[in-house]
């Protein structure tokens, strides 16, 4: 079966970094993203990794384990703005395409 | 902005009658894929349209059907409304996703659906 789980709600205080944790379950994986969302908005790109270790971008970072189907994402220098939800997403093999299965991502509140 | 649209913004149908949502891609790609969002809830994947044909389908019932016009443009269909659809639909576009390129789905606002 395909399974993505990440925890619902994380509290941070500005400044602080934050690692949102995600892990898998997939039979096609082919690659993992990560999405910002802030309320009533539509998702925006933060990351993708599809081979093992630490990809940084900024003050953002994401990590894949493949063999442990496990990935996080590390947030620094937390700003305020960066309250939102961040969604893990598995890159799927479907038939011949593929298609993002999501988790029900994690709602970051970030304190002053 | 990712120069995904979508229309409308909001709308509001009752239980047993049909919706069109409408979605234009950023320009130059050429596959959009469409997803439902319950409040709360990470995307669902419906299916995804390459080249105006149908190019993968996720868990969902045959009254959720779709069209991809000759400029990449889509619509999304559902017949027979039932409560539970109510969601924000998302549209999603990019470039052959997942072959040879177009590592990123670039989303659009999405049409927020309540059915009454």
């Amino acid at each position: 079966g395909q399974n993505i789980d990440q925890p619902t709600e994380m509290t941070a205080t500005e400044g602080a970094i934050v690692q949102i944790n995600c892990t898998y379950q997939t039979s096609g994986f082919n690659g993992l993203f990560w999405y910002q969302q802030h309320a009533g908005e539509a998702p925006t790109f933060l990351s993708y990794n599809v081979l093992d270790g630490l990809e940084e971008k900024g003050r953002f970072s994401s990590f894949l384990s493949r063999s442990k189907g496990y990935s996080y994402l590390l947030l620094k220098e937390l700003q305020m703005k960066d309250s939102a939800s961040y969604l893990c997403a598995v890159r799927d093999r479907l038939d011949s395409s593929y298609k993002l299965i999501f988790g029900s991502g994690t709602r970051l509140l970030v304190r002053p | 902005e990712t120069g995904v649209t979508q229309s409308p913004t909001h709308l509001i149908k009752t239980r047993g009658q049909q919706v069109t949502l409408r979605c234009s891609s950023q320009s130059g790609h050429n596959t959009v894929s469409w997803y439902q969002q319950a409040l709360g809830q990470g995307p669902q994947f419906i299916f995804q349209y390459y080249r105006e044909e149908e190019n993968g389908r996720g868990n969902f019932p045959p009254r959720f059907s779709g069209l991809q016009f000759p400029n990449y443009s889509s619509e999304l269909n559902v017949n027979a409304l039932e409560l539970d659809d109510s969601a924000l639909y998302l549209c999603a576009s990019s470039l052959v996703f997942g072959t040879s390129g177009g590592n990123e789905q670039y989303f659009g606002p999405g049409t927020r659906l309540t059915v009454t």
